[in-house]
């Protein structure tokens, strides 16, 4: 059982490039989440999805966009990367709501120079 | 005022010694409360769940809550080195995952 995976682990990227950073699960959840953390500052939720087709904004959405056309996979697109949004991203994921707690992935480390 | 805080140490202890964490928030609606272990470079994992007020055991794992006081603690009894991680307080007023309000971690480190 492979639970939540992310791929790339690392990526360095030029300012103004673009990259989808991947996010599967196989526990078959239902909401699935990208969250960004950056030192001395708690994980900040970018999107969100609560089923195949369902997205919505979290707190720090800009420069970010998310689709969910399966209830497996959760990309995660960066357009025109700055260097602001070098930091490590979470993909999590929960059955309905958090009673059991979020399943996170083992992250992507992005730097952007 | 950020809404949840932490220290975030490093904080240093013998193995066997009991550890206390806390977590400090603002936010009176809060009821909702969870605690995560990450190891460097690896994603949190969920170590303990409670709702309202009161006591929850796991093992080692004591988790408190003090609404009263805006107020939550994670006590690792006979602490092992296993357990050097950040650890990470969350909260919400709801049970709605993306409303989930984490904290910053506290870094600890369990010296053998």
């Amino acid at each position: 059982n492979a639970g939540v995976t992310q791929t790339p682990k690392f990526r360095i990227l030029k300012i103004g490039q673009s990259m989808t950073l991947q996010c599967a699960q196989d526990m078959n959840h239902n909401y699935m989440y990208w969250y960004r953390q950056d030192p001395g500052m708690g994980l900040k939720l970018i999107y969100y999805s609560v089923g195949a087709g369902i997205t919505d904004k979290g707190e720090v959405p800009n420069g970010y966009n998310v689709s969910r056309s399966t209830t497996e996979d959760f990309p995660l697109r960066l357009e025109l990367a700055a260097p602001s949004q070098t930091s490590v991203y979470f993909c999590a994921s929960s059955y309905g709501g958090a009673g059991g707690g979020y399943t996170f992935g083992s992250g992507t480390r992005l730097t952007v120079v | 005022q950020k809404e949840v805080e932490q220290d975030p140490g490093p904080l240093s202890v013998p193995e066997g010694a009991i550890v206390s964490l806390n977590c400090t928030y603002s936010n009176s609606a809060f009821q909702y409360f969870m605690w995560y272990r990450q190891y460097s470079r690896k994603g949190p994992e969920l170590l303990m769940y409670t709702y309202s007020s009161g006591n929850k055991e796991d093992g080692r794992f004591t988790a408190q809550v003090d609404k009263s006081s805006k107020y939550i603690s994670l006590f690792i009894r006979d602490s092992q080195p296993s357990d050097s991680a950040t650890y990470l307080c969350a909260m919400s007023e709801d049970n709605y995952g993306q409303n989930f309000v984490f904290g910053p971690g506290t870094r600890l480190s369990v010296l053998p």
